[in-house]
């Protein structure tokens, strides 16, 4: 089946610093989404990708999708101690049941 | 709106032991998820209903687990006999549009 590979696994900032997450596919992505879930927590949705090549930005959060639809990043900029998390992309694959990321795990050193 | 609701939290059980996990979804949502969730495997899907009707359960692990939804507002997850490879967070997520909601999950483990 389809696999969603995500990179890197684990990424320790200092705050203030940016942060990357890539999710990377080698099959056509249909929608992608992204969702954090804090440690001990539940996945939380952040937001809805369409589009090739669409961008949306939530405050310090930037999410892209690539042109040919097969990768998607997400970009935090200045990190903060409430960012720290795991970040997952999942895809629909069409049928409305996601499959997820193996996720990035960020830590934010303040 | 209370969101996601799954009972109970924790579940701890002897191997061997029927285990039912519990799910109430959010009024309206037409989608319903069942996931597991472990650190070697990450979240996998499980089962998945449309209207209270099943649509895929390829992602059962054998015959020990079953779901059921006998009406749009609840759903139960089963294992009957449980195991100690069975321990995981269990999520429950419902869906109408776009995004999901996820329920926080019950931790069950199997000694």
């Amino acid at each position: 089946g389809q696999q969603v590979m995500q990179i890197p696994q684990y990424q320790h900032v200092q705050e203030g610093e940016d942060f990357t997450t890539y999710c990377n596919s080698s099959t056509t992505l249909s929608n992608i989404q992204w969702y954090k879930q804090r440690p001990g927590g539940h996945p939380v949705f952040l937001i809805q990708l369409v589009k090739s090549g669409e961008v949306k930005k939530q405050k310090r959060l930037t999410f892209q999708f690539g042109e040919a639809k097969k990768n998607s990043s997400l970009h935090i900029t200045a990190t903060q101690t409430t960012d720290v998390g795991t970040y997952f992309c999942a895809d629909d694959t069409g049928r409305r049941a996601l499959t997820f990321g193996s996720g990035t795990r960020l830590q934010v050193q303040p | 709106d209370a969101g996601v609701i799954q009972s109970p939290r924790h579940e701890v059980t002897e191997m061997g032991q029927e285990v039912t996990l519990r799910c109430k979804p959010i009024s309206g949502h037409d989608y319903l998820f069942w996931y597991r969730q472990t650190m070697m495997r990450g979240l996998e899907l499980l089962i998945y209903f449309n209207n209270n009707v099943p649509i895929d359960d390829s992602g059962m692990p054998e015959d020990r687990f079953s779901a059921k939804m006998p009406n749009a507002s609840f759903s139960t997850l089963k294992i009957q006999p449980s195991e100690p490879r069975d321990s995981a967070v269990y999520f429950c997520a419902s869906s109408f549009q776009g995004g999901y909601t996820f329920g926080s999950g019950t931790r069950l483990t199997v000694v």
